[in-house]
C-alpha cells in the first residue's frame, strides 16, 4: 500500500537536545512539507521540498532544519534553538507542482519536550 | 495571512445541514478543505479551483468565490461520522505553485445523535 509514514508517535525528549522526525513516502511524490499544530490552531508550514537537493522555508522556520538527500524521505530536525517544541508535527506530500494537487497527510508524530 | 473560518464551532443534530465558511483577504487559486479527528492527521476532504473545478469527496459539496476570496463547505443530512474538526487551506502564494498552504484556526462541528 502507497502512502507516508512518520515514526515514531510519540516522542519525549529533555530541553536543549536536538531531536530529529521521520517521514517517508512511498507515493513517488515530488513535493513534501512539515507542519506544526499547537492545540487549538491550524497547521503553520516549517519547511517544504518540491524536489530532491532542494528545500524551502515556510512560515515558521526558526530552530527547524530539514535535509532531502532521497525523494522518499524528509526528514525534520528539531533543534534546541526552538523555544516552543511541543506539538503535534505533520508530514504531507504532493504529486504536483501545482497548489491543485491533492496532499496526503502521514499519522503525525506528538513531540513533548520537557 | 491566515484565512479565516466561520463559525468557530456548531452543534448539529444528525441529519441536519451544516456550512461552514473561509475567507481570505488575497486572491485565491485554490482552496483545500481537511477534516481532523482528535489526535489524528487530517484527512483530505477536497479542493476547489479558480475556474471552477472541484476534486474531492461525493458526499460533500462545497462552492469557490473568486470574486469574494471565499469558500463554503457545505454537509448535508449529516452523519454521527462527521463530527471533528474542519481546516481550509489556501495558497501561501497567489501562482498556485507547490508552496505549501496556510491553514485557519479550523471549525469544530459536533453532531449529536
Amino acid at each position: 500500500d502507497g502512502g507516508i509514514t512518520q515514526s515514531p508517535k510519540y516522542l519525549f525528549r529533555k530541553e536543549g537536545q536536538n531531536v530529529t522526525l521521520s517521514c517517508e513516502q512511498n507515493l513517488n511524490h515530488d513535493a513534501m512539507y512539515w507542519y506544526r499544530q499547537d492545540p487549538g490552531q491550524g497547521l503553520r508550514l516549517i519547511y517544504y521540498s518540491q524536489i530532491v537537493n532542494d528545500f524551502q522555508k515556510g512560515d515558521i522556520a526558526e530552530g527547524y532544519s530539514v535535509s532531502r538527500e532521497k525523494k522518499e524521505s524528509f526528514p525534520l530536525t528539531v533543534t534546541s534553538a526552538q523555544k516552543n517544541p511541543t506539538a503535534f508535527y505533520l508530514c504531507d506530500s504532493s504529486g504536483g507542482h501545482n497548489s491543485y494537487d491533492e496532499q496526503y497527510f502521514g499519522p503525525g508524530t506528538r513531540l513533548t519536550v520537557t | 495571512q491566515q484565512p479565516v473560518q466561520s463559525p468557530q464551532a456548531v452543534i448539529l443534530r444528525e441529519g441536519e445541514d451544516a456550512v461552514i465558511n473561509c475567507s481570505s483577504s488575497k486572491a485565491l487559486y485554490s482552496v483545500h478543505w481537511y477534516r481532523q479527528k482528535h489526535g489524528e492527521a487530517p484527512v483530505f476532504l477536497m479542493i476547489l479551483l479558480k475556474g471552477g473545478e472541484q476534486k474531492g469527496h461525493d458526499k460533500i459539496s462545497a462552492s469557490f468565490n473568486e470574486k469574494k476570496q471565499q469558500s463554503s463547505l457545505y454537509l448535508t443530512a449529516s452523519q454521527l461520522s462527521y463530527s471533528g474538526t474542519y481546516f481550509c487551506g489556501t495558497d501561501r502564494y497567489s501562482g498556485g505553485g507547490a508552496d505549501g498552504l496556510t491553514f485557519g484556526k479550523g471549525t469544530h462541528l459536533i453532531i449529536q445523535p
